[in-house]
């Protein structure tokens, strides 16, 4: 069975520090997705970034940043310089590969609550 | 663009009632999911529709639950009769199939707060 571990229940920071939220997961298949959302606390859910598991480069997307690495099953999310609006809770979640006929399904983290104070 | 429109985004009403939660995919979306989140078990994956058909219903919780797509516009969660355990936050989430490219990300609505009394 998959499972979505992120340890870290809720981090505090001050604005411009950076911040590293973990993700490790578990699964037996070979090919599989992960994903980062992102939940302010207006509510919505909102996707950030998606990886499959055949691609371990590291991405960086303006003060976002994900490390990768399967020797670990580790997908860690990095905030540079945070920020104020920063503030929310993030999900790792995990996806099997269409083709293994696990279907469409997501597993999330039970999610890490980010303050960012000033 | 248009993202997944959910309705409503609040809902209070008493136990035993009929509550109807509704949802707009994505146009061009060929999967339909319906979440559930609460504080306690998090997000829970509660059925899952492909070209309007359920495939997977396995996390709804009781038969008070039920969930319908009449077309690739339109889907509805239903509880009937509601109870106080249900309220939590219901999300509507879409993706693309698999032939449009694999791991497609879900793309999710407000969600629908859901108070029953």
């Amino acid at each position: 069975a998959q499972k979505v571990t992120q340890a870290q229940t809720e981090i505090s920071v001050v604005e411009k520090e950076d911040v590293t939220l973990d993700c490790v997961y578990e699964t037996r298949d070979t090919t599989y997705y992960l994903f980062w959302y992102k939940q302010p606390p207006s509510g919505e859910l909102v996707f950030l970034i998606r990886r499959n598991s055949f691609d371990e480069q590291n991405e960086i997307s303006g003060r976002y940043s994900w490390n990768f690495q399967k020797s670990t099953s580790s997908f860690n999310f990095t905030i540079t310089a945070s920020q104020v609006v920063d503030s929310a809770v993030y999900f790792c979640a995990l996806s099997e590969a269409w083709l293994t006929g696990g279907g469409n399904k997501l597993t999330f983290g039970t999610g890490t609550q980010l303050k960012v104070e000033l | 663009d248009a993202g997944v429109i959910q309705s409503p985004r609040h809902e209070v009403t008493e136990m035993g009632q009929e509550v109807t939660l509704r949802c707009k995919p994505i146009s061009g979306h060929d999967y339909l999911f319906w979440y559930r989140q609460t504080m306690m078990r998090g997000l829970e994956l509660l059925i899952y529709f492909n070209n309007n058909v359920p495939i997977d219903d396995s996390g709804m919780p009781e038969d008070r639950f039920s969930a319908k797509m009449p077309n690739a516009s339109f889907s509805t969660l239903k509880i009937q009769p509601s109870e106080p355990r249900d309220s939590a936050v219901y999300f509507c989430a879409s993706s693309f199939s698999p032939g449009q490219g694999r791991g497609q990300p879900q793309h999710f609505g407000d969600g629908t707060r859901l108070s029953i009394l």
